[in-house]
């Protein structure tokens, strides 16, 4: 079985400042894994994806994350706080079939001025 | 592209009329296809996956069904609605790459 666990609910930093979202994951073999981002009232964009190639993944937006097998974590940063970046972040992990994700329960992402 | 259509996108409806939701896709033929909700502080729970016309898998018993008539086509339905079906449903197919999903921009149903 595989699972996500996105270890804070709630996470506020001021516009500027380093972002940091917290996601460790289970999986009994190599796993795919996603960061999502949901805007108020909007579906899920994309936001970058780990399969098995460059641990250090890049993704829009100036956000990447960087897969640790050791650790298991694939935990999504920023350097620098936007406004715009304020939503809800999901860390989501693949199934064996390849057919559904299992998502993290979120974290909420508050960036104040 | 991967354009995924969703409608209506808000809705509300009486405890026990009927539901219809409907998803459409641009792109390559035959997409997996999938249903989601996502309810008030809970992450987003897969309903339905579907890898071709007429092949639905369901995930969870529930009050809901799910039917792909046409190989762009997948709708998301209930005969009696209930208070428990609010939530906010997403559409999202599998990615032509490889096990990525991508989302519509959903549909709101509240049950009152």
């Amino acid at each position: 079985a595989q699972s996500v666990t996105q270890l804070d609910s709630h996470v506020s930093v001021s516009e500027g400042t380093p972002v940091l979202l917290r996601c460790n994951y289970s999986s009994s073999y190599s796993p795919s894994l996603f960061w999502y981002v949901q805007h108020p009232n909007k579906g899920l964009q994309l936001l970058l994806k780990y399969t098995s190639a460059a641990t250090l993944v890049k993704g829009i937006n100036g956000f990447e994350a960087e897969f640790k097998k050791s650790e298991t974590s694939f935990h999504l940063t920023k350097p620098s706080a936007h406004m715009s970046d304020a939503a809800e972040y999901f860390c989501v992990v693949s199934d064996s079939s390849g057919y559904a994700l299992n998502f993290g329960k979120g974290t909420s992402l508050l960036v104040t001025p | 592209s991967q354009t995924i259509h969703q409608w209506p996108a808000t809705l509300v409806q009486p405890v026990g009329s009927p539901l219809s939701l409907e998803c459409t896709v641009e792109g390559t033929s035959n997409p997996n296809l999938y249903w989601y909700r996502q309810a008030a502080g809970r992450g987003l729970q897969l309903l339905f996956y579907s890898v071709g016309i007429g092949q639905i898998s369901s995930e969870v018993p529930q009050n809901l069904s799910a039917s792909r008539p046409q190989d762009r086509q997948f709708i998301l339905s209930s005969k009696k609605l209930l208070l428990s079906d609010s939530g906010f449903y997403l559409c999202a197919r599998q990615g032509i790459a490889g096990n990525t999903i991508y989302f519509g921009e959903g549909s709101w149903l509240t049950v009152v």
